[in-house]
Formats: C-alpha cells, sequence, structure tokens
C-alpha cells in the first residue's frame, strides 16, 4: 500500500537558517513526488515536483528512491516561508490519484 | 476563470443539523475532489468524481456523509446529522487527471465547518 509519511508536525527555524521538511513514503512501484504548500488565508497549490527537478522560491527536493525520501530544502529561510507543506505521492500513472501526507507547519521567525 | 468556487466559507451550526458544502470546480475539469483538513489527521481525501461519477468513496467517514455531482459544474458535500468530530476545513479541488502523474490539483479556498 502507498503511505506518505512526514513527521514533523511542526518545524520553526530563524531567517536565514537552513529548513528541511521531511518525506518518507512507502510504495513499491515508480513513484511521482509533490510538495504541495498553503500560505496563511491562501488556497492549497503546487509548489514543485520531482520530475520538473526544479527551484521554486529557492526550495528544492530531490527523490531519494533508496531512503525512499522526498525531503523539501532550503539553504536560507525566510519569514515568507512559513506556511503548511504536505508532500504528496502519485504512482506514475495518468490514471493515479494523490496520496497526501499530513502536512508540516513551518515557522520561520525574524 | 475564478478558479474552484466553494460554499459557504464559514458555516457555524448545532450538533444533529444538516450541512451541505457546495462546489464549482473549474470549467473543463474532468475531475473532482473532496478532502477533509484537521490538525490531527491532515488532508483527507474523502471522495473523487470522474466525468460527475464517483470514482473513489473509501474515505467517507461513514453514512452520514454524502456526496454528489448532478452536473460537470457543480457538487455537493452533505453531513446529516452533523456531530462535532466533524468540524474541519472542508476542500474541493479539480483538475484535468486524478493527479498522480502531474501532481496539479487545483483547490478551493476550503469550507471551515463549526459544529457547536
Amino acid at each position: 500500500a502507498q503511505r506518505v509519511t512526514q513527521p514533523e508536525k511542526l518545524l520553526s527555524v530563524f531567517k536565514g537558517a537552513p529548513v528541511e521538511l521531511k518525506c518518507n513514503y512507502s510504495y513499491s512501484g515508480s513513484p511521482e513526488l509533490f510538495w504541495y504548500v498553503q500560505y496563511s488565508r491562501q488556497r492549497l497549490q503546487l509548489l514543485l515536483r520531482h520530475i520538473s527537478r526544479e527551484s521554486i522560491k529557492g526550495f528544492t527536493a530531490d527523490l531519494n528512491k533508496g531512503e525512499t525520501s522526498f525531503h523539501l530544502k532550503k539553504p536560507f529561510a525566510q519569514e515568507e516561508d512559513s506556511a503548511m507543506y504536505y508532500c504528496a505521492l502519485g504512482r506514475g500513472s495518468t490514471l493515479g490519484r494523490l496520496y497526501f501526507g499530513r502536512g508540516t507547519q513551518l515557522t520561520v521567525w525574524p | 476563470d475564478a478558479g474552484v468556487i466553494q460554499s459557504p466559507r464559514h458555516e457555524v451550526t448545532e450538533m444533529g443539523q444538516e450541512v451541505t458544502l457546495r462546489c464549482k470546480p473549474i470549467s473543463g475539469h474532468d475531475y473532482l475532489f473532496w478532502y477533509r483538513q484537521t490538525m490531527m489527521r491532515g488532508l483527507e481525501l474523502l471522495i473523487y468524481f470522474n466525468n460527475n461519477v464517483p470514482i473513489d468513496d473509501s474515505g467517507m467517514p461513514e453514512d452520514r456523509f454524502s456526496a454528489k455531482m448532478p452536473n460537470a459544474s457543480f457538487s455537493t458535500l452533505k453531513i446529516q446529522p452533523s456531530e462535532p468530530r466533524d468540524s474541519a476545513v472542508y476542500f474541493c479541488a479539480s483538475s484535468l487527471t486524478p493527479g498522480g502523474y502531474t501532481g496539479e490539483l487545483f483547490f478551493g479556498e476550503g469550507s471551515r465547518l463549526t459544529v457547536l
């Protein structure tokens, strides 16, 4: 069965510090991994997808199939990064749905 | 396009009352999802539709919950009777695909339900 685990419900860092939001998944097939973000008073929206290998707002995430992880990283956190972050797993099929983790609330202190 | 539109934005009701949440997906999107967000359980998929047909309702908590999609531009999520533990933010999302490959679901602003 597929599962997404985000071990931290809450994460706090100071502005300028590195930040890493952890995501582990379980799925025996070829996964597609995504990060969603929900800023205060805004809609939940797609932040980045592993297949794009892109950096969005300074965030990157590398899929590590050996460790079944897809951690979200940013070298220097900003106050505007404070938000709820969800990791999501797709099964690599156009017919498959997304599976979300429980989310991590990131707070960046000034 | 205004995006996915949900109503009401906030609902406060008393235990035992019927609650109806509404959603208008983005025009042209074939998939519609209902999610529930709580602090304890995070984001849970309740049900999703493809071309107005329910595909997976395994996340619907119990018989008190029901969802319909009478046409491509409208869906409802009904709770009858409501209970305090149903208090949560309910999100509707729509997409061109189920999302498992592209990952892109478009979410509404949510309906915050409080059951007293």
